[in-house]
């Protein structure tokens, strides 16, 4: 069974930093491409970042660019969002997503996780 | 970065009813779009894929259609299980983007 466990978030301070973390489970997590993709309460989805299977492309929502950065280990089957400089607006559920066909560079998500929550608070 | 518009953002209807929500490109992304449906305290559930192809296991009262700059999300015979808030997201090109959402609510 595919499954993609998210972790890490949790209360940080303004300008802080956090790291999230998700576990791919049930799927040769290599050989697809993942994303993050966040949704503060009672809004809508917002995409954060992608990162193809291969390393090649890596992008961000311009909200984020230059403060997150996406990584994955393929050894541990995890895909990482290291977030700095943190801001009230960041605050929102976390999802990690995976795209739905292996290998490729452009798709939809048909799997995602259940979410951590990112609250940015003094 | 492409922008995506989806409309109606509330939607009321009946049980049996045929409801189309509309998505809008703010530049061509030929077929690559996607369209989820959203429950309360859940993830995203990816019901269509490029435009108009069906999700395994999606039931097939859920149809869509479109191309370029245009789509639809068209559910013939509303079930009780289908109120939720539905997005479209475009993956022709990064940034990705999401639409603001369609909630379809009990009439």
């Amino acid at each position: 069974e595919v499954n993609l466990v998210e972790s890490g978030g949790g209360l940080a301070q303004p300008g802080r930093s956090l790291r999230l973390s998700c576990a791919g489970s049930g799927f040769t997590f290599g050989d697809y491409t993942m994303h993050w993709v966040r949704q503060s309460p009672g809004k809508g989805l917002e995409w954060v970042s992608g990162i193809t299977w291969n390393n090649y492309v890596i992008d961000y929502a311009k909200s984020v660019k230059g403060r997150f950065i996406i990584s994955r280990d393929t050894a541990k089957n995890s895909l990482y969002l290291q977030m700095d400089s943190l801001r009230p607006e960041d605050s929102a559920l976390y999802y990690c997503a995976k795209d739905r066909s292996s290998g490729g560079i452009r798709d939809s998500f048909d799997m995602w996780g259940q979410g951590t929550m990112v609250t940015v608070a003094s | 970065d492409i922008q995506m518009t989806q409309s109606p953002s509330t939607l009321s209807a009946s049980v049996g009813d045929r409801v189309t929500i509309t998505c809008r490109a703010s530049q061509n992304i030929r077929s690559w779009l996607a369209w989820y449906q959203q429950k309360p305290g859940k993830a995203p559930k990816l019901l269509i894929y490029k435009a108009s192809s069906l999700e395994s296991g999606v039931p097939s009262r859920f149809s869509a259609s479109g191309s370029g700059t245009e789509f639809t999300l068209t559910i013939s015979g509303l079930q009780p299980d289908d109120f939720a808030t539905f997005y479209c997201q475009q993956y022709n090109d990064y940034p990705y983007s999401f639409g603001q959402g369609t909630k379809l609510e009990i009439k």
